[in-house]
C-alpha cells in the first residue's frame, strides 16, 4: 500500500528513556519531515531532509536528533525523553522540499507520553 | 516574526456555507495550503494557491489575497463528515511550511 508508515502508534516512555519513532514512504519523495503537534498549537517541525543523506534543523529540534541514510526511512530519536516532549508525532513526506509546491503527504502519527 | 493567525473554532449548521478566514505573516511567501484533519487522524491536503484569486474544487473553494496576507476556505451544502479541523499553511522563502493552529469546525444538524 502506497503512503507513509509510522510506528509505534502509541508509547508511554519513562522519562530519561531513549526512544526510536521510525517512518517509512515509498513513494520515493525526496524530502521528509518530523513535526509534533501539540493542542492549541499548529504542527510545529522538528527536523527534515530534503534528500537521503541530508538533513536539517527545523523550529523545535533541541532534544531530538534524525538521519537519513536511504530515501525511504527517516527515523526520529529522542536522546532522554523528557515530560515535555509528550505529543503526537507526525512524519511527512514531499516530492521536493525546495519547490514552492510543497504538497506533504503525512503517517498516520505516533502518540507518546513522557511520564 | 513568522505567524498564521485563524479562528480556534467555528461552528455551522448542515446544508449551509462557511468561510474559514487565515491571515499570514512569513519571511517570503511561495504559496498556501489548506489541510483538513479529523480528530485522531493525519491531516490530508484540500488546496493550494499560488496566485490571487479563487480555486475552486468540487464543494471546496480557497482564495488568496496575496497583497492582503489572506486566505479563506470556503466550504459549502455542509456535510456531517465535515467536521474536522481545518489548517492553513503557508509556504516561506525556504520552501517549509508554516501552521496556523487550526480551526476546529462544528457541523450542526
Amino acid at each position: 500500500i502506497a503512503g507513509i508508515t509510522q510506528a509505534p502508534t502509541s508509547q508511554i516512555l519513562a522519562a530519561g528513556r531513549r526512544m526510536t519513532l521510525r517512518c517509512t514512504q515509498d513513494m520515493r519523495h525526496n524530502a521528509m519531515y518530523w513535526y509534533r503537534q501539540d493542542l492549541g498549537l499548529g504542527l510545529r517541525l522538528i527536523h527534515y531532509s530534503n534528500t537521503a543523506g541530508t538533513t536539517g534543523k527545523g523550529e523545535v529540534p533541541d532534544g531530538y536528533s534524525v538521519s537519513r541514510a536511504n530515501t525511504d526511512d527517516f527515523p526520529l530519536t529522542l536522546a532522554s525523553a523528557v515530560p515535555s516532549q509528550t505529543s503526537v508525532y507526525f512524519c511527512a513526506s514531499s516530492d521536493s522540499g525546495t519547490s514552492s509546491y510543497n504538497e506533504q503527504f503525512f503517517g498516520p502519527g505516533t502518540r507518546l507520553t513522557v511520564l | 516574526g513568522q505567524n498564521i493567525d485563524q479562528p480556534t473554532e467555528m461552528t455551522a449548521t448542515e446544508g449551509a456555507i462557511v468561510q474559514i478566514n487565515c491571515t499570514y505573516q512569513t519571511s517570503g511567501f511561495n504559496g498556501l495550503f489548506w489541510y483538513q484533519q479529523h480528530a485522531g487522524e493525519a491531516p490530508t491536503f484540500l488546496s493550494y494557491n499560488v496566485l490571487d484569486g479563487l480555486e475552486e474544487k468540487g464543494r471546496f473553494s480557497s482564495f488568496l489575497s496575496r497583497s492582503k496576507g489572506y486566505s479563506y476556505l470556503l466550504l459549502k451544502e455542509l456535510q456531517m463528515k465535515d467536521s474536522a479541523s481545518y489548517l492553513c499553511a503557508a509556504t516561506d522563502s525556504n520552501y517549509q511550511l508554516i501552521w496556523g493552529a487550526g480551526t476546529k469546525l462544528i457541523i450542526k444538524p
